[in-house]
């Protein structure tokens, strides 16, 4: 079955401090694995994509990392600023055809003056 | 990046009337579009997929009489919530998918900002 699991499910962390998200799939066929932004009450905003052949994508202080032989992904985030606080989502492509994306639960993060 | 924009972003209706949202791409033609659903603290579950000129494909669980979807143009998708009732109060969002002929990722879906719906 594919999916996509995140962790931890919630972060809290203080201004100024690095942090890293966590994603692992079981996705099969991979085509590629997304990061993204959504603020409370809005869609999601593409941070990062990467496929099969990628293993570190930045985006300002957002840097993505992927292995695709553990099928695993992070998201590391660079003095945290209180505009991070957001659900970050994990979303992986299979190559099936079908264009769906399979969504991760999302990791909430909360960054505090 | 491309732009995708729904109305309204928000409704309050009465239990029993129906409901309709529009998603439009407002910058590319989106042959297909999705239709997601989010509850509070939860991702996004898809619902249906939305085809220019023919019918939407729904997701198993998602009643097909319950919410109609039209396609009828390249930038428009609309998502009609009928006969609503409070536990259709939630957060939709669409997306359109684009195409890059020329680059290495083929497909990319792009996202609306939402509509939050609140069925008293």
């Amino acid at each position: 079955k594919n999916q996509v699991e995140q962790s931890p499910q919630s972060l809290i962390i203080l201004e100024g401090k690095n942090c890293t998200l966590q994603c692992n799939y079981t996705v099969s066929p991979f085509s590629n694995l997304r990061w993204y932004k959504q603020d409370t009450g809005r869609g999601p905003v593409s941070l990062t994509i990467m496929t099969f052949s990628e293993n570190t994508k930045s985006n300002g202080r957002y840097t993505a990392t992927l292995d695709a032989d553990t099928k695993q992904s992070s998201l590391h985030i660079t003095a945290s600023q209180l505009s991070d606080s957001a659900s970050y989502i994990c979303v992986v492509s299979a190559t099936s055809g079908t264009y769906k994306y399979i969504f991760g639960t999302g990791t909430r993060l909360k960054v505090l003056a | 990046g491309a732009v995708v924009s729904q109305h309204p972003s928000r409704v309050i209706c009465k239990s029993g009337t129906s409901v309709k949202i529009e998603c439009r791409s407002l910058d590319f033609q989106a042959t297909t579009m999705f239709w997601y659903r989010q509850f509070p603290k939860q991702s996004l579950m898809l619902m249906a997929t939305s085809n220019e000129g023919s019918k939407a494909t729904y997701e198993q669980g998602v009643e097909k009489d319950k919410f109609l979807i039209n396609h009828a143009s390249l930038t428009l998708s609309t998502l009609t919530v009928t006969s609503a009732h409070p536990e259709d109060s939630s957060f939709y969002i669409c997306s359109a998918r684009r195409s890059f002929a020329a680059r290495g990722y083929q497909e990319t879906q792009y996202f609306g900002p939402g509509t939050r719906l609140l069925v008293l």
